[in-house]
């Protein structure tokens, strides 16, 4: 079942702070988080595990709350190079080894200067 | 990056006729995955590759077939196209045992138009 992520949107001005929550009805193993400049390929940013420690990367980072099965990226001090679709791809526990994952459908974030 | 060519780039093609899209490789990984992208879905999981000859179904497979006869290639071939499979499409790499811990890698995709 596909994670759901929220919000859909968000506009931020460069500097401002945001949240982007993903969440899942199934218990979670492992959440990968991608970013999607229109046009473009999606680029892998992080990866968390359950159990696992907070990630960062340059001033984007995430968090995995194992009792919520949900996972926050925050977008801190935010550039406008963080400009772009973010997505969640999600493997939930007890399914098979395979690395396959459900994505959610993104969200979009627009920094303006 | 992990080397990942996608061809075509862009297609338009008729309702009814074949299509084959590849992609390659150069960075030996094991897994390879196809997804289409359309708004308001996010990616979805056509098929997938465990190994040389090994593929199996994805979450959205109907209409779709595949092939991997080489490590660095996998084919999506649509056997008779419909516009409901109009999309971007993208391939992706994985390496390792299709280990959790590692990313997909992801080509530039494939903007398939069915008139």
């Amino acid at each position: 079942q596909q994670p759901v992520q929220s919000p859909q949107a968000v506009i931020l001005r460069e500097g401002e702070d945001a949240v982007i929550n993903c969440s899942s009805s199934k218990a979670l193993y492992s959440v990968h988080w991608y970013r999607q400049k229109h046009g473009e390929a999606p680029v892998f940013l992080m990866i968390l595990l359950k159990g696992g420690e907070q990630k960062g990367h340059e001033k984007i980072s995430a968090s995995f709350n194992e009792k919520k099965q949900q996972s926050s990226l925050y977008l801190t001090a935010s550039q406008l190079s963080y400009s772009g679709t973010y997505f969640c791809g999600t493997k939930s526990e007890g399914t098979d080894s395979w690395g396959k994952l459900q994505f959610g459908a993104g969200t979009q974030v627009v920094v303006t200067p | 990056d992990a080397g990942i060519t996608q061809s075509p780039r862009h297609k338009v093609t008729e309702t009814g006729t074949p299509v084959t899209l590849r992609c390659h490789q150069t960075e030996n990984h094991r897994y390879m995955y196809w997804y289409r992208q359309d708004p308001g879905h996010g990616l979805r999981l056509i098929h997938y590759s465990y190994g040389v000859k090994d593929t199996d179904k994805g979450e959205v497979s109907d209409g779709y077939s595949v092939s991997r006869s080489k490590t660095e290639d996998f084919l999506l071939t649509l056997e008779s196209a419909t516009s409901s499979q109009t999309s971007v499409y993208f391939c992706a790499t994985q390496m390792s045992q299709g280990d959790s811990n590692q990313p997909q890698h992801f080509g530039d995709g494939t903007r398939l138009s069915i008139l």
